[in-house]
């Protein structure tokens, strides 16, 4: 069975201030990893993903993640928040297991807050 | 273009009624997800679509939740005989399934916010 764990349900930054979310899965099979993000009253936004090729992925609004396998880690980072960032994220998994589902299993969310 | 759309996008209801919530996805998108989003069980799946295959219903807490799919277009979510912890935000997904399965982002709607009273 799959599963993820994001350590930290509430991450406060200062703007200009590294951000880093903090995301383990657990997986059986070489998993597919994306990072969403939720601002409010609205559906999920894709931010990146990871599925095969470079461990390094980049994606929208300067936030990139790292796939490491060894850790079974996908932290989200981002060099200098902005106060637009604030909002909740979250990390999922699938997997390219033939004949299932492909359903996103989900973190609990972390939700950032940007300080003046 | 346009994503994907859900109605209503808040819905009040007394215990005990039955309720519709619909999906459109994106045009051309053959998978389509529906999740629910609630303070207690977080983001859980529910219910998923593809093409002209039978749905997987593993994540339907109870039989008194169902869904349809026509024309594999359209998606409407069916909750019978409401309870109080049905309250929760619904959100449908879409993605082009094809032969990037689980690779292929899904792209989610606004939601439905529920609050059985």
């Amino acid at each position: 069975a799959q599963s993820v764990t994001q350590l930290g349900s509430h991450v406060s930054v200062s703007e200009g201030a590294l951000v880093l979310l903090r995301c383990n899965y657990s997986s059986s099979v070489p998993p597919y990893l994306f990072w969403y993000v939720q601002y409010p009253n609205q559906g999920l936004q894709l931010l990146l993903k990871y599925t095969t090729g470079a461990t390094l992925v980049k994606g929208i609004n300067g936030f990139e993640a790292e796939f490491k396998k060894s850790e079974t880690s996908f932290h989200l980072t981002k060099p200098s928040a902005h106060m637009s960032d604030a909002a909740e994220y979250f990390c999922a998994v699938s997997t390219a297991q033939r004949g299932a589902t492909n359903k996103l299993i989900f973190g609990t969310g972390t939700l950032l807050a940007v300080q003046p | 273009g346009a994503g994907v759309s859900q109605s209503p996008s808040n819905k009040v209801t007394e215990k005990g009624k039955d309720v519709e919530l619909r999906c459109d996805p994106i045009s051309g998108h053959t998978a389509l997800y529906w999740y629910r989003q609630s303070l207690g069980q977080g983001l859980e799946f529910l219910i998923y679509f593809q093409g002209n295959s039978a749905p997987d219903k593993s994540g339907l807490p109870s039989d008194r939740f169902s869904a349809e799919r026509t024309g594999g277009s359209v998606s409407t979510l069916k909750i019978q005989r409401t309870q109080q912890e049905d309250s929760a935000v619904y959100l449908c997904a879409s993605s082009l399934a094809a032969s990037g399965g689980a690779r292929e982002t899904q792209y989610f709607g606004p939601g439905t916010r529920l609050l059985v009273l």
